[in-house]
């Protein structure tokens, strides 16, 4: 069965440079989280979409924006980065706004040298 | 396909009883477990862990079991207290932690 796709997997950036995460959830889910794990940390949950509409805001910064596309992928995009975005970044997708039977994807590692 | 699975999308316990939550596994590279909580717009929280070398790690009303063989992993909360309904997460990694994989979750749900 297809899983929750997530490109790239490894990203090297500078600082204050920009990066676009992407995001292809399960066949017919309409719902997809994002979370930031730094190393050694919990995952953070960022925002979710459901239905392509913002559906719950955590804390992602505001130097970040999201957003889901009428294909129901959703895109991370990230400015200005500082040294502490560096984390591996999770995408999950779930239908209807179920927070269970959440899939995550394999996450984006994200380097900010 | 999915290295870490949870077949119970959602269980429901009485106060005071035990809950047990599954989790399979098939990749034999993971040697580390680790269970999460997670509450609405919320990250997961981590919970309890167990390294591969062992087969049961307790702290307080948590246990976790692995059955490395059956590469299957349990999590017990005894007793269960309704402050412990919760999404559960079970994720897996290897022994560097470039693969780390979440499993899809139980909702679990104790009625008072």
């Amino acid at each position: 069965a297809a899983g929750v796709i997530q490109s790239p997997r490894h990203l090297i950036k500078e600082k204050r440079e920009t990066a676009t995460l992407k995001c292809y959830p399960i066949p017919r889910h309409d719902t997809v989280y994002w979370y930031q794990q730094g190393p050694g940390q919990d995952p953070q949950f960022l925002i979710s979409f459901y239905e392509k509409m913002q559906s719950d805001k955590g804390s992602i910064p505001d130097r970040f924006s999201a957003q889901q596309f009428s294909d129901y992928h959703s895109e991370l995009n990230m400015s200005s980065l500082e040294l502490g975005d560096s984390a591996l970044y999770f995408c999950a997708s779930s239908l209807g706004r179920r927070d269970y039977e959440q899939y995550f994807g394999p996450g984006t590692r994200l380097t900010v040298t | 396909d999915q290295q870490v699975k949870q077949n119970s999308p959602s269980l429901s316990v009485q106060e005071g009883r035990i809950s047990i939550l599954n989790c399979d596994y098939t990749n034999s590279m993971f040697d580390y477990f680790l269970w999460y909580k997670k509450y609405p717009a919320e990250g997961p929280t981590f919970l309890i862990s167990i390294s591969s070398i062992k087969d049961k790690n307790e702290d307080g009303r948590f246990t976790v079991f692995l059955n490395k063989s059956a590469k299957h992993l349990s999590l017990h909360i005894v007793p269960s207290q309704p402050g412990d309904s919760a999404v559960y997460f079970c994720a897996a990694t290897d022994n560097y932690g470039q693969n780390f994989v979440f499993g899809p979750g139980t909702r679990l749900s104790v009625l008072p």
